[in-house]
């Protein structure tokens, strides 16, 4: 019930695409939903992040997509660049029942963009 | 620059032996969490401090243990290491619990 699963695995796009990247859950006492981007050799950097009180969040180029019923929430990338190429780990946690903070990962998805 | 650092960036030692992970949380974070990166687990969390008491425990091994110490800096010990401790470890910080997350450069251990 911990567990939240990412899709897909890896993704290849053309410049200008829009990849869109998708998480599911189980656990509904999760309240915060960040999206992390890795580059290789570097640590995960918050990209944008959503609580359960509301359906999109959009930062920039970057919009999540989130339905509550469904436990499903989504990572959309508009205008991709080849900039864009990298890991990104959806996540979640339960901060309002259990005060930790700690986040459960997905399995990542390796996205390309290509020039 | 998250701001988070870790020492060493890289370790290299042999089954069997212990090794100490450092971390210093961004200025004015109190709380620390360790997550452990492989390829076959993914990102998975290990321990949380907040303000230099325990606040959550993940799969964290029995021979691993951590500590934050009173200026609020973490340490990560690893025993008894056997091959499939090798990974990338990888400490945040954040203000508070539940508070954004700011992950560290991480340190790549490869246990020979």
């Amino acid at each position: 019930q911990q567990q939240v699963k990412q899709s897909p695995q890896s993704l290849i796009v053309q410049k200008g695409g829009i990849p869109i990247i998708n998480c599911a859950y189980e656990n509904t006492a999760f309240d915060y939903f960040p999206w992390y981007q890795q580059f290789p050799g570097k640590g995960p950097a918050l990209l944008i992040a959503i609580r359960p009180d509301v359906s999109e969040k959009k930062e920039g180029r970057f919009t999540i997509s989130f339905n509550k019923s469904a436990k499903q929430f989504s990572l959309h990338i508009m205008d991709s660049q080849p900039g864009d190429s990298a890991t990104y780990f959806c996540a979640a946690s339960s901060v309002g029942s259990s005060n930790t903070g700690k986040l459960i990962f997905g399995q990542g998805t390796t996205l390309q963009v290509k020039p | 620059d998250s701001g988070v650092t870790q020492t060493p960036k890289h370790l290299i030692t042999a089954t069997g032996q212990r090794v100490t992970l450092r971390c210093s949380p961004r200025s004015g974070d109190l709380s620390v969490y360790w997550y452990q990166q492989s390829l076959d687990q993914g990102l998975q969390f290990l321990i949380q401090y907040y303000n230099g008491e325990e606040r959550a425990k993940g799969n964290i091994l029995e021979r691993f243990s951590a500590q934050q110490f009173p200026d609020l800096h973490s340490e990560l010990n690893l025993s008894s290491l056997e091959l499939g401790d090798s990974a990338l470890y990888f400490c945040a910080s954040s203000a508070g619990a539940g508070e954004t997350q700011y992950f560290g450069p991480g340190t790549r251990l490869l246990v020979l």
